[in-house]
């Protein structure tokens, strides 16, 4: 079982905005943590989004929209991808990762985002 | 621009053992790992180690350690993974993917880390194992 946990699946309309969620477990603090995020579209491999530690300390990978966004809900302990202006090509599943020192990288158990 | 092209698919029998390789074109990893991820069918992903050619120090998850070896060889730019002992549940597509971040060290624990890690920027096509008997 995934440490990271997704809703398994999304959905939202053209244009609106998608809000993923990554909640990690009671004993992984969120605000210590780069939260990096994949997409991965039916059939291919999967693609790097963004990571997003603050709002003074994120980046997006090379070529992803400006549209897809991180950010963290400190209370909730859980790391958020925001898509705006949703696409029929975003339509794809989601995965969030961690990488704690000396230990392994985690990944989330994916969300599956529906595009009606 | 990198691009990272894997082997060919491979069918195995169980107890036996498979080797994928993941050739750099474009340019090399020397300063970054090699990670390996798969993903068995229908299922997410599953991170199982990687590989940092300038400290020649492999990482594995806990859940592949003594049944994966990943090596490189700098010379060509080619990354291995070596998963023994198959099982019918080893059957999954197989990716490689490239680190990318700044300044590498590595701890007393055999760790190596970035002092800013970015994610794993690109990716290989994927090379399907399936375990059958």
């Amino acid at each position: 079982q995934p440490v990271l946990t997704q809703p398994p699946s999304s959905s939202a309309s053209p244009g609106e905005s998608a809000r993923l969620t990554c909640t990690l477990p009671s004993d992984i603090n969120v605000t210590t943590f780069n939260i990096y995020w994949y997409q991965q579209r039916p059939g291919s491999p999967p693609r790097y989004l963004l990571y997003y530690y603050s709002d003074s300390n994120k980046g997006q990978g090379s070529g992803v929209p400006s549209r897809f966004s991180g950010s963290k809900d400190a209370s909730a302990n859980t790391g958020i991808l925001l898509i705006s202006g949703l696409q029929s090509e975003d339509e794809a599943d989601y995965y969030c990762m961690i990488w704690p020192r000396s230990a392994s990288k985690m990944f989330g158990g994916g969300t599956k985002l529906t595009v009606l | 621009q990198v691009q990272l092209v894997q082997s060919g698919a491979e069918v195995k029998k169980p107890g036996s053992s498979v080797k994928v390789s993941c050739k750099a074109s474009g340019g090399t990893f020397s300063n970054y790992a090699i990670n390996w991820v798969r993903q068995a069918p229908g299922q997410g992903l599953e991170w199982m180690g990687g590989f940092m050619s300038i400290f020649d120090t492999g990482i594995y998850a806990q859940k592949f350690q003594g049944r994966v070896t990943m090596t490189a060889d700098k010379s060509t730019s080619t990354a291995y993974m070596e998963l023994r002992s198959l099982r019918f549940e080893d059957t999954a597509v197989y990716y490689c993917a490239r680190d990318r971040g700044d300044g590498t060290s590595y701890d007393s624990s055999g760790y190596y880390y970035y002092y800013n890690y970015y994610g794993m920027d690109v990716w290989g096509q994927g090379t399907t194992v399936t375990v059958s008997s």
